[in-house]
């Protein structure tokens, strides 16, 4: 049974460009939530993406945006990157309705230069 | 606002000890969850253990409790018999349950070396 997948596991960007990252949920989940995590720190959240609509967002700014596919899988878009956006970046799916359950992927790390 | 507050930044403990692992929660819903994740250097988070706000009983999952202590707002994590392969980074997160809230916060987390 797979896990969230997402890719790539590595990226490096140059300052004010944009980046799509990608994530496919455990089979059986349908809502999928991002995350940023700087070194050293927590996870922060992002968004979280259930039917196709963003459900609840973080304290991001615009540059920040996702999508969902009817599959349930999700994209994480950054645009006009900065330095500060260098970060491993973590998806996590669940069901809806279930009070716990997030499975996380492994993650994307992102460097911008 | 949800707070999740993690005091040790890293610990040490050797092979086949216990290590409790604090952490302490600050929240005004009466309806939460509380998580513990672990984080090796690969990156994925991977869940441990869980506490809802109204269980009873500490959870337990193996060699991992949670020791949730309600009116002191703590929920730290107990790793009985360590092994070498428990090092990694710990997170306490939580989740609060009224309103239209979804998201999981995080503590800044715990490092833990497994000393042979």
């Amino acid at each position: 049974d797979a896990g969230v997948t997402q890719s790539p596991t590595h990226l490096i960007k140059t300052r004010g460009q944009q980046v799509t990252l990608r994530c496919s949920p455990k089979s059986g989940h349908d809502t999928v939530s991002w995350y940023q995590q700087a070194l050293g720190q927590g996870p922060q959240f992002i968004f979280q993406y259930y039917e196709e609509e963003e459900r609840q967002r973080g304290n991001f700014p615009d540059r920040f945006s996702g999508h969902q596919f009817p599959n349930y899988s999700s994209e994480l878009n950054v645009n006009a990157l900065l330095l500060g956006d260098s970060a491993l970046y973590l998806c996590a799916s669940s069901l809806v309705g279930a009070p716990y359950g997030y499975t996380f992927g492994s993650g994307t790390r992102l460097t911008v230069v | 606002a949800q707070k999740i507050t993690q005091t040790q930044p890293g610990m040490f403990v050797q092979e086949k000890e216990a290590v409790t692992l604090d952490c302490t929660y600050d929240t005004s819903d009466q309806s939460y969850g509380l998580f513990w994740y672990k984080q090796p250097s690969s990156g994925e988070m991977i869940f441990l253990i869980y506490q809802g706000s109204y269980d009873e009983q500490n959870a337990t999952e193996g060699r991992y409790s949670l020791n949730f202590q309600k009116a002191r707002k703590s929920a730290n994590l107990v790793i009985s018999a360590s092994q070498l392969g428990d090092s990694a980074m710990y997170f306490c997160a939580m989740r609060e349950y009224g309103g239209s809230n979804y998201k999981l916060t995080f503590g800044k987390g715990t490092l833990l070396t497994v000393n042979p």
